[in-house]
């Protein structure tokens, strides 16, 4: 069964025009992040939620933002999506910050 | 902040043979220490993890080892299989006030040929 699962698995947007990635998790884990990853670098993490505390890396762009509505489901927002943000997006969970993060399958994002 | 070094960023062995993965790591705080394997296209997922009370830990094939008076952890692998071709991926966590993260390594692209 899936535990951690994003939508869409692929998604293609024009330069400058906001899309929405969502995850959603069956674990009921109290922490969500979000990775952006760029091809076999090391996944960058952008923000994550410790229940509904947020947490923004410091060198996240202010082009992503964020949405935790309940424990399940997280959203990614990108207001205006350039070039250089056209990468794999990551969606983990976990139930605490030492213990295994969960990673969803990804959304692959092109920018055109 | 804590900063995670990986070597090598590349490694080609022989099946059958070992691979080590080396880390070191900068914050003397942090104390928990996964191994994440990426296979092409897919996820990364946890393959093994330990914990600052812990030197050494073991999963069949797979180990483990903790140093933090050097502050350095590594992977190992025995007999390897070419199914064990992946990029291999280190993180430690600073778990301090309002740090709930794992930083990553660069990663480390294991090739086993036949």
């Amino acid at each position: 069964d899936a535990m951690v699962i994003q939508n869409p698995r692929y998604q293609v947007t024009q330069f400058g025009k906001p899309v929405t990635l969502s995850c959603s998790q069956t674990l009921n884990h109290n922490v969500m992040y979000w990775y952006q990853q760029k091809s076999s670098q090391a996944p960058k993490l952008l923000f994550h939620y410790y229940d509904k505390d947020f947490n923004n890396e410091a060198d996240t762009p202010d082009n992503f933002q964020s949405r935790r509505p309940n424990t399940s489901f997280c959203f990614l927002d990108i207001r205006s999506p350039g070039l250089g943000d056209a990468a794999m997006y990551l969606c983990a969970t976990s139930r605490d910050v030492t213990y295994e993060q969960f990673f969803g399958p990804g959304t692959r994002l092109t920018v055109l | 902040g804590e900063n995670v070094e990986q070597h090598p960023s590349t490694l080609s062995v022989q099946e059958g043979d070992s691979a080590v993965i080396k880390c070191t790591y900068s914050d003397s705080a942090s104390n928990y220490f996964p191994w994440y394997k990426q296979e092409l296209g897919k996820r990364p997922q946890l393959i093994i993890d330990i914990r600052s009370n812990v030197g050494e830990k073991k999963d069949q094939r797979i180990a483990v080892t903790l140093n933090k008076t050097a502050k350095h952890f590594s992977l190992h692998i025995t007999e390897t299989q070419p199914e064990d071709s992946a990029v291999y991926f280190c993180a430690a966590s600073p778990r301090s006030y309002n740090t709930d993260k794992l930083i990553f390594g660069t990663g480390t692209r294991l090739q086993v040929f036949p």
